[in-house]
């Protein structure tokens, strides 16, 4: 199984909502990874798990927060976004540093 | 910011044609990676090239990079209208984490 699954594929959310994006591997890969891509622009990376160990956070608001219960499982949960977080989350996961990663096909989330 | 720089921004070209895309950046790296992204879904890893090695060949793909300049090429050869995709590069740095660059639209005109 060579597949990184993202669930939902499309969201749509109000501003109050709270709700949670899922992202599940299992090619036994260490690292997982939260991307944020606006249209027509490259992925901008989030959050970098290590391990199951948040290890890399770059500077982003605390509305969302990322969670990595397992090995397998990677979420970022949503809360009081702004509609200018609509954008493509894309999630991934490497075997370790210095390798490639695989990518799955995103959440477009769109928040009114 | 992080982000490497590539260009060109678009390229337009004929079936069968090369393409050449440039990707330059600012800080030291383990790796230098490009992927492609079709329709703005998930990306798909082409090729991988470690911060010793210069040069690499994949199917019809060639990478090269030249650390002292800080600049990596991705060439296509013999292009298909199935090219047809965004190409990013990404920078590897240590502790798992990698940037992408700005990325070339490719349009391989049948």
């Amino acid at each position: 199984d060579t597949e990184v699954t993202q669930t939902p594929k499309h969201l749509v959310m109000g501003m109050t909502n709270k709700k949670s994006l899922k992202c599940e591997q299992h090619m036994g890969h260490r690292a997982m990874y939260w991307y944020k891509q606006k249209a027509k622009k490259p992925p901008e990376l989030m959050f970098v798990y290590s391990y199951e160990k948040l290890s890399i956070n770059e500077s982003v608001p605390s509305r969302f927060s990322p969670e990595c219960p397992n090995s397998s499982l990677l979420n970022l949960h949503l809360h009081a976004l702004q509609p200018e977080d609509s954008a493509l989350y894309l999630c991934a996961s490497s075997p370790g540093s210095n390798t490639e990663a695989f990518f799955g096909q995103g959440t477009r989330l769109t928040v009114v | 910011s992080q982000q490497g720089e590539e260009d060109p921004q678009a390229l337009s070209i004929q079936e069968g044609e090369n393409a050449t895309m440039n990707c330059s950046y600012k800080t030291s790296i383990n790796n230098l990676q490009w992927y492609r992204q079709n329709s703005g879904r998930g990306l798909v890893h082409l090729i991988l090239i470690r911060s010793n090695e210069r040069e690499k060949h994949s199917g019809r793909l060639r990478v090269t990079l030249d650390t002292s300049k800080k600049s990596s090429s991705l060439l296509i050869t013999a292009s298909r209208a199935a090219d047809t995709a965004s190409y990013f590069c990404a920078t590897g740095r240590t502790g798992n984490q990698f940037y992408f660059g700005t990325g070339t639209s490719l349009t391989v005109i049948p």
